[in-house]
């Protein structure tokens, strides 16, 4: 069975910084794509960041691009995302997502139970 | 970058009625268009990719259709346990926009 799960979020003050992971197992982590996508509270959901099966390809969305991160290890069946400069903006429930095979590369069929992220002074 | 848009944003029908719901994108995206449904306080579900291809388990009530920039998902009979928001996804190029959703509730 696919699973993924996060952990990292908090609480953290305006400017300061945070890391999430999110481990996988049920399937061959080295062959998927990997998303981060968030949902600020009472909103809808906003793709975050992905990053390719090999890490040759990384693309951010234009509100995190230069302040979050991400990367993976294949070897830990481990995404992570560093998330730095916090706003109160960048609220949210976080959502690792594995993406789907194929011409599907960037479809999620599968999604983790997410993490809160909550920035406040 | 291009733009999704949905149209409702929300609406109630009644059990049985056939449910229409419609995203826009602001520029060609072939059939790569993905359609995911969210019940209150659980975890985004994947319903159709490419357009029209329903993800293995989903009931066959579900069906979307469209290509290029405009696309719909119907709901050919809707059942209680559809209340939820339906978001749309674009997937042919980065940034993997959602769009802003349809909330459907029961009338």
């Amino acid at each position: 069975e696919v699973q993924v799960v996060e952990s990292g979020g908090g609480l953290v003050k305006p400017g300061g910084s945070l890391r999430l992971s999110c481990a996988a197992s049920g399937f061959t982590f080295s062959s998927y794509s990997m998303t981060w996508v968030r949902q600020a509270p009472g909103k809808g959901l906003e793709w975050v960041s992905s990053i390719s099966s090999s890490s040759s390809y990384i693309y951010y969305a234009d509100s995190v691009k230069g302040r979050f991160t991400i990367s993976r290890d294949n070897a830990k069946n481990s995404l992570y995302l560093q998330m730095n400069s916090l706003r109160a903006e960048d609220t949210a429930v976080y959502y690792c997502a594995r993406a789907g095979a194929g011409s599907s590369g960037y479809v999620f069929p599968n999604w983790g139970q997410g993490t809160l992220v909550t920035v406040s002074s | 970058d291009i733009q999704m848009t949905q149209s409702p944003s929300s609406l109630s029908a009644s059990v049985g009625d056939r449910v229409t719901i419609t995203c826009r994108a602001s520029q060609g995206i072939n059939n790569y268009l993905a359609w995911y449904q969210q019940k209150p306080g659980k975890v985004p579900k994947l319903l159709i990719y490419a357009a029209s291809t329903l993800q293995s388990g989903v009931p066959s009530r579900f069906s979307g259709s469209g290509s290029g920039t405009d696309f719909t998902l119907t709901i050919s009979s809707l059942q209680p346990e559809d209340v939820a928001t339906y978001y749309c996804q674009k997937y042919n190029s980065a940034p993997f926009t959602f769009g802003p959703g349809t909330k459907v509730d029961i009338k």
